[in-house]
């Protein structure tokens, strides 16, 4: 069964780099699956972040492209978030994914990881 | 990229009543790549239905999708009390990928 868990600080100051690992149990992170980044401010809807899949190839929304990255590491079976210049706006739980086999739809969700950012 | 709208934003129905949620793309969503989630206050989205119809591994028949091009529909046969939750649909066919703002599927 496969398990997703997120980690990182959970406070972060304005300005600065929001960066947060996805470690992976349970499955292969070598072959099939897209492993993605959503998130979700207090109160409020989902927004798709980015994606990559196991070869590398990465995906974006164009929204938060310019201050995202998104990797993989498959020999720590991790993949992780980095986003830059932060403000109040990207405070929000932050869910890390396992899409279904060759499909890009999130299927598997870690149990998410609140951000705040503030000084 | 493509909006989604859901309709309605709160839908008040009693357990044993069957629920029809509606999902609205301003574009053709590509190879019907429309998911349905489920959400719990405080838990992470659960995956209902993807493809438009298809049903999530472990998930019971009273859920159920259908629907193409533009308009798709999530229907719950048979409310529990457990049903009750927020509905997003979700389309991965374009990037970005999107979501719809959510109904609430509320105990009336």
């Amino acid at each position: 069964q496969v398990q997703l868990q997120e980690s990182g600080p959970g406070l972060v100051k304005p300005s600065e780099t929001l960066s947060l690992t996805c470690t992976v149990s349970g499955s292969s992170i070598s072959s099939g699956y897209y492993w993605g980044w959503i998130r979700q401010p207090p109160g409020k809807g989902l927004e798709w972040i980015a994606s990559i899949y196991h070869s590398g190839i990465t995906y974006y929304n164009p929204s938060l492209k310019s201050r995202v990255t998104i990797s993989i590491d498959t020999s720590k079976k991790q993949f992780s978030l980095n986003l830059r210049s932060v403000t109040a706006a990207d405070t929000a739980v932050f869910y890390c994914t396992r899409s279904l086999f060759s499909s890009d739809c999130p299927y598997n969700w870690g149990q998410g990881t609140l951000v705040t950012v503030s000084s | 990229e493509i909006v989604l709208t859901q309709s309605p934003g709160t839908l008040s129905l009693s357990p044993g009543e069957r629920a029809t949620l509606s999902c609205r793309a301003s574009q053709s969503v590509s190879s019907n790549f429309l998911a349905w989630y489920q959400q719990k206050p405080g838990q992470a989205p659960r995956l209902l239905i993807y493809g438009a119809s298809s049903r999530a591994t472990g998930i019971p028949d009273k859920f159920s999708g259908s629907g193409s091009g533009t308009d798709f529909t999530l229907t719950i046969s048979r409310l529990e009390p457990e049903d009750f939750a927020v509905y997003y649909c979700h389309q991965y066919g374009s990037s970005p990928q999107t979501f719809g703002q959510g109904t609430k599927l509320e105990i009336k």
